[in-house]
Order: C-alpha cells, then sequence, then structure tokens
C-alpha cells in the first residue's frame, strides 16, 4: 500500500538530548512536511521540503532540524534547544512541488515525550 | 499571514442529527478551503475540499458551503453515525502560498 509511515509511534527524550523522528513516504510525492500537533491546538509547520536537497523554516523552527537527502525519506531531529519538546508529530506529503492547494496525505504520528 | 479559526470547539449531537462546523478566514486572496477528518491517535485525512469558483460541494453525507463575501466556510454532517466522532480541522490558503494555514479543530461527539 502506498502512504507514508513515521516511526516510532511513541519517542521518549532525556534532558539534553537530540532524538529523531523517521517519515518515509512511498507515494513518489515532491514535497513533504513536518507540523507539530499540542492538544486542542491546530497543526504548526515545522519544516518543508520541495525537492530533494533543499528543505524550508516553517512557523516554528527553532530547536529542530531536518534533512532531505532522498525523495522518500523526511527525518526530523528535535535537538535540546527545543525546551517543550512533548507534542504530536505529524509528517505530510503532496505531490506537487510545494502546492499546498492540494491534498496533503499524512503519516499517523509520533507521540515524542520528556522523561 | 492568514488566520483561520473554528467554531464551535466542541460539537455534541445525537447519532442521526446533522452538525454544523464554521471556519472563518482572513485573506481574501485565499481560495483553496479544505477539511480533514483526525481519529483519535491518527494522522488527518481528507474528507473534503471546495476551492472559490463553486459555492458549495458534496459527497455522500457530508458537504462544504463557501461564502466569499463574508470570509467563512461551513463542514455539514447530515445524519450522523458514530464513526463520525472526530476532530475536525479546517484550513484555507492559495496558489503560490507556501503555507497552509490550519484552524484549531473542532471534537464533535456523535452520542449514539
Amino acid at each position: 500500500d502506498g502512504g507514508i509511515t513515521q516511526s516510532p509511534k511513541y519517542l521518549f527524550r532525556k534532558e539534553g538530548q537530540n532524538v529523531t523522528l523517521s517519515c518515509e513516504q512511498n507515494l513518489n510525492h515532491d514535497a513533504m512536511y513536518w507540523y507539530r500537533q499540542d492538544p486542542g491546538q491546530g497543526l504548526r509547520l515545522i519544516y518543508y521540503s520541495q525537492i530533494v536537497n533543499d528543505f524550508q523554516k516553517g512557523d516554528i523552527a527553532e530547536g529542530y532540524s531536518v534533512s532531505r537527502e532522498k525523495k522518500e525519506s523526511f527525518p526530523l531531529t528535535v535537538t535540546s534547544a527545543q525546551k517543550n519538546p512533548t507534542a504530536f508529530y505529524l509528517c505530510a506529503s503532496s505531490g506537487d512541488r510545494g502546492r499546498t492547494d492540494e491534498k496533503l496525505f499524512f503519516g499517523s504520528g509520533t507521540q515524542l515525550s520528556v522523561l | 499571514g492568514e488566520n483561520v479559526e473554528q467554531h464551535p470547539s466542541t460539537l455534541s449531537v445525537q447519532e442521526g442529527d446533522s452538525a454544523v462546523i464554521k471556519c472563518t478566514y482572513s485573506d481574501s486572496a485565499s481560495n483553496y478551503f479544505p477539511w480533514y477528518k483526525q481519529e483519535l491517535g491518527k494522522g488527518p485525512q481528507l474528507i473534503i475540499d471546495i476551492r472559490s469558483n463553486v459555492g458549495e460541494k458534496k459527497d455522500q453525507r457530508i458537504a462544504v458551503t463557501l461564502n466569499k463575501t463574508a470570509k467563512h466556510f461551513s463542514l455539514h454532517i447530515t445524519e450522523t453515525q458514530p464513526e463520525d466522532s472526530a476532530v475536525y480541522f479546517c484550513a484555507a490558503t492559495y496558489y503560490g502560498n507556501n503555507r497552509l494555514a490550519f484552524g484549531k479543530g473542532n471534537q464533535v461527539v456523535v452520542i449514539p
């Protein structure tokens, strides 16, 4: 089945630790996105990538980093600089380069918690 | 930038009744308005969308209406069923904008 796979489903971070969330898609989509979801809040854009080896900051990029070395993969690293990392993280993709006016396909999310 | 607001934040309906969720947007340039449904522990899924060249779109029990003058759009769910219980997000953007602005979501609870 085509889709987006996020792993792990649950992740725990210790103080001062960097953690990496995985996102893989087999939809052959150009654009990929990372969103953060907090309870009762909408989806806030962290980073997005329209093409391999290129990515742009979203609205809340501080404390996060990404890479896009392959079309299929867009991992997100939550660094120790992110002081409030507890949230539900969602990866998404869309077919056209950065076109936001078309369907987004979401993964099933990763819940990150701080120990 | 675009600001999208959703009302009400929580909506409880009896099974079989209709549910209506309204969103307002601020940027008159926005011309694409999707609705996403998120079930517990899962990622959102697109359920319906509308572009500004039409005023209404239907897909079985769900419909979306758009009022460009008032800058609001609404999701209508008829004959609600327990599986309609979820969080619904509206969003707005336009071609060439690199942001899809989401509302904060509405929790819909269908009471059997």
